[in-house]
């Protein structure tokens, strides 16, 4: 079965600095991975994703994720952050078969600090 | 198009009520879920179902049944309640495989 980790739970970050929310994988089959974010009190929603393709994905809000297949990870990358992305980031990881139940990280939570 | 759907927001139990959470979805999609999210645990699956009649068990099932007669509806049972079961409750609709998630805005359960 295929499993995420996110090592942080907890990321602060001055606002207009750079950031990097880590994630790895496992799994023995080629996989999906996603980025999503949650705000404060609300429903989850996709920032990103990897299917297939080039391993640089761009997704909204300025962010972007590198899929390294030899090191199984799926950063998340942003160059400069604002206030606005205070919130939390899941990670999650599927197979590209079929109906395949969708395996999230445990999160990490990005505050900005102005 | 009002996404996925949940009701109620919030909801106080006392050990032992049932109750049912509502999730209903109006973009055809086949794929729906249930997740209840813990703080440092991220979103765990209870129960998911690829199309009308057909459910499955995810990580954590126990205590919760569903069914799924349609494909727009898909409620959570919660059979007797227990405090373990206080938690955040969010239904997830998608269309297949590879394709983006839609949340519904979660609900709120505390079980005294």
């Amino acid at each position: 079965a295929q499993s995420v980790t996110q090592l942080d739970s907890q990321v602060p970050v001055f606002e207009e600095a750079p950031v990097e929310l880590r994630c790895n994988y496992s799994s023995s089959v080629s996989v999906y991975l996603f980025w999503y974010v949650q705000y404060p009190n609300q429903g989850l929603q996709l920032l990103l994703k990897y299917l297939s393709g080039s391993t640089l994905v761009k997704g909204i809000n300025g962010f972007e994720a590198e899929f390294n297949k030899s090191q199984t990870s799926f950063h998340l990358r942003k160059p400069s952050v604002h206030i606005s992305d205070t919130a939390e980031y899941f990670c999650a990881v599927s197979l590209p078969r079929g109906y395949q139940k969708v395996t999230f990280g445990t999160g990490t939570k990005l505050q900005v600090i102005p | 198009n009002a996404g996925v759907t949940q009701t109620p927001k919030f909801q106080v139990l006392k050990t032992g009520q049932s109750m049912t959470l509502q999730c209903a979805q109006d973009m055809n999609h086949e794929y729906m879920s249930w997740y209840r999210q813990d703080p440092g645990m991220g979103l765990r699956l209870i129960h998911y179902s690829v199309g009308a009649g057909i459910t499955d068990q995810g990580e954590v099932p126990n205590g919760y049944n569903v069914s799924r007669s349609t494909t727009e509806d898909f409620p959570l049972r919660l059979l007797s309640a227990a405090p373990s079961q206080t938690s955040v409750y969010f239904c997830a609709s998608r269309l297949r495989v590879g394709n983006e998630q839609f949340f519904g805005p979660g609900t709120r359960l505390t079980v005294l």
